[in-house]
């Protein structure tokens, strides 16, 4: 079955460590994207990436990074520079370059200790 | 960044009611998708709009996209207790390549 997998599902990370949050998809999606749900409020957009070895940054990109290498994967990297990174990361992909329909994966829930 | 305001925030119903909701925008929009959000699970796609002036249905759902294009709304038909969950709608915006997310419509459902 074709999908997109986001792992772990729950995550701690102590304060001022950096934590990397896995993202796969094998439905042969161009762009894959990283959002932020803090509770009560909507997505926002962290990073995109329309193509392999190329990412932009969204609208809260500072104390993220990204990388693509592999179309398949798109791993997010929560740095000790985030000041408030307890929230539910959610990766998706869409086929071809716009986000015309986005599909998600799981999400991660990620908290600070 | 660029804002959705979908309303309303809440809405407390019984079962077996109909559901309205919208999202509204100062901007024009190319697509429009209506998402349902499960509690610690990714929001999963209920119906894509492309046109203005689309009506679409997904069994009890239906959407459509405004014909100004900054608008849609989405109904649901005789709720049932699986309705529980946020709705959410996103627009592409035209000449954009970033989906703009709502904040979302939590509904809940009294047996």
């Amino acid at each position: 079955d074709g999908g997109i997998t986001q792992s772990p599902k729950y995550l701690f990370r102590k304060e001022g460590q950096n934590v990397t949050l896995s993202c796969e998809q094998n439905l042969n999606h161009d762009a894959m994207y990283w959002y932020r749900q803090d509770p009560g409020q909507g997505l926002r957009l962290i990073y995109y990436s329309q193509i392999v070895n190329d990412f932009q940054k969204g609208d809260i990109a500072e104390g993220y990074s990204v990388s693509r290498e592999k179309k398949e994967s798109f791993p997010l990297t929560v740095t000790s520079a985030q000041k408030n990174p307890t929230a539910f990361y959610l990766c998706a992909s869409s086929h071809g370059g716009l986000p015309t329909e986005a599909f998600f994966g799981q999400g991660t829930r990620l908290t600070v200790v | 960044g660029q804002q959705l305001n979908q309303s309303p925030q809440s809405m407390f119903i019984q079962e077996g009611e109909d559901v309205s909701m919208n999202c509204t925008s100062s901007s024009i929009f190319n697509t429009w998708l209506w998402y349902k959000q499960d509690p610690g699970e990714g929001p999963v796609l209920l119906i894509a709009l492309y046109k203005a002036g689309e009506l679409t249905s997904n069994g009890r759902l239906t959407a459509q996209f405004g014909i100004t294009r900054k608008d849609s709304f989405l109904n649901i038909s005789a709720s049932i207790p699986s309705d529980v969950g946020i709705y959410f709608c996103a627009g592409l915006i035209q000449g954009a390549q970033k989906l703009v997310f709502g904040q979302g419509t939590r509904l809940t459902i009294n047996p």
